[in-house]
């Protein structure tokens, strides 16, 4: 079945500085959704990429899907103590009826 | 909003018991979801449902079954609780099978 693989799995960052995570598939997916879960909480929803080559801002996080859509990324800038937290991405194979959870990458930041 | 809630924050079990997690959603969501968390393994589907009565396996339903009989309910039964069933359990809904999921708070279970 369709494998979705999250690097890294643990990134720990000094506020203020950027980071990316980054999400590969072994198949071409339909589209590619991010969540993110707070320290405690449960995974929300950010967003969802579906074309080719996609890039889509949320204030300081770029999200971007490849042209190949095989793989996509997650950059934040000017990390802040808000981004604590793990970030997972989730992956619709061309054939599949289901997300596929990538095993998310923990975000710690040093202030 | 969206809600979905589940019955317990924390559960502590004996091996060998039945356990039973309930996860209920207000949206009329056709497709309910039951996942398990565990460090460095991310959520693995345990099982899923896209209508009443409905139901497919996911990728890891050993020693779970599932019930669905209204569409807002989505029960999770361990029949009979193993140490290694001691997990965060996260249920979620969403309209299609493929869209946006929208996740319970989670039941972390401790089987003694």
């Amino acid at each position: 079945g369709q494998q979705v693989m999250q690097i890294p799995q643990y990134q720990h960052v000094q506020e203020g500085e950027d980071f990316t995570t980054y999400c590969n598939s072994s198949t071409t997916l339909s589209n590619i959704q991010w969540y993110k879960q707070r320290p405690g909480g449960h995974p929300v929803f950010l967003i969802q990429l579906v074309k080719s080559g996609e890039v889509k801002k949320q204030k300081r996080l770029t999200f971007q899907f490849g042209e190949a859509k095989k793989n996509s990324s997650l950059h934040i800038t000017a990390t802040q103590t808000t981004d604590v937290g793990t970030y997972f991405c989730a992956g619709l194979g061309s054939n599949d009826y289901k997300l596929s959870f990538g095993a998310g990458t923990t975000v710690t930041v040093r202030a | 909003d969206v809600k979905v809630t589940q019955s317990s924050r924390y559960l502590v079990k004996r091996t060998g018991e039945k356990v039973f997690l309930e996860c209920v959603q207000d949206m009329d969501h056709e497709n309910m979801f039951w996942y398990r968390q565990d460090p460095g393994l991310g959520l693995r589907l345990i099982y899923f449902s896209y209508d009443v009565k409905m139901k497919e396996k996911g990728d890891i339903p050993e020693g779970y079954s599932v019930s669905r009989e209204k569409k807002e309910r989505f029960s999770l039964i361990l029949e009979s609780a193993s140490t290694n069933q001691t997990s965060m359990y996260l249920c979620a809904s969403s309209i299609q099978g493929t869209d946006t999921q929208y996740f319970g708070p989670g039941t972390r279970l401790t089987v003694l």
